[in-house]
């Protein structure tokens, strides 16, 4: 079975600061996809950034990268210039094969004015 | 709108009874999933269809859940004789694919349950 771990409960930073959120996961499978999504306060849960395991270069989206480290099972998402509306809980999340997502337990991230 | 949605976005029942949600996918979408969130973890699997067939239910989801999606449309996921430990939101998520996919997965705004 795939486990997914976040190990920062919570992170605060300043805007327009870089935040690094961490994502280990484990899994004995090649071909798989990890994820990114965020719940903001009261909020739907949305897709911030994917990865396939297969790509070797690491995804981007405006500002929001990630790092993944295959060998290490770890993926980690870097937030540039933080904004007040990146206030969320963030989870990684592992797929692979019939299509569920494993989620870890999140980190909840607050934006400092 | 076009997105997934649930309803009811709150429900608040006493232990024993029934409760059922729907959730409506977005209309192209063939896969359709439940996930269960309690407080401060991440969803959890429970059950997912593509089109009307059921491929998979979690050890999540015991005897007194049940989740249908007829003609691969709606869906709906009722416990019966609730319990406090059912207290949690309850989320539907929808999205193409097939296997091997990395299709999104659109989540819904989720249904909470408050068991009494």
């Amino acid at each position: 079975a795939q486990t997914v771990t976040q190990s920062q409960p919570e992170m605060s930073v300043q805007e327009a600061e870089t935040v690094t959120l961490s994502c280990t996961y484990d899994t004995s499978e090649n071909n798989y996809y990890l994820f990114w999504y965020k719940q903001p306060p009261s909020r739907q849960m949305i897709l911030v950034i994917r990865q396939e395991a297969y790509k070797q270069q690491n995804a981007t989206e405006n500002r929001f990268s990630v790092n993944f480290q295959k060998a290490a099972k770890s993926f980690s998402l870097k937030i540039s210039d933080s904004q007040l509306g990146d206030t969320a809980m963030y989870f990684c999340a592992f797929k692979f094969g019939n299509e569920k997502l494993t989620f870890g337990t999140g980190t909840r991230l607050t934006i400092i004015p | 709108d076009t997105g997934v949605s649930q309803d009811p976005r709150h429900k608040i029942t006493k232990r024993g009874q029934n409760v059922t949600f729907r959730c409506d996918p977005i209309s192209e979408h063939n896969r359709l999933y439940w996930y269960r969130q309690t407080l401060g973890q991440g969803p959890e699997f429970l059950t997912y269809f593509q089109n009307e067939a059921q491929l998979e239910k979690s050890r999540l989801l015991s005897d007194r859940f049940s989740a249908e999606r007829p003609k691969g449309s709606f869906s709906t996921l009722e416990i019966q004789r609730t319990e406090q430990g059912d207290s949690a939101m309850y989320l539907c998520a929808s999205s193409l694919g097939w296997i091997q996919s990395s299709y999104e997965q659109y989540f819904g705004p989720g249904t909470r349950l408050t068991v009494t």
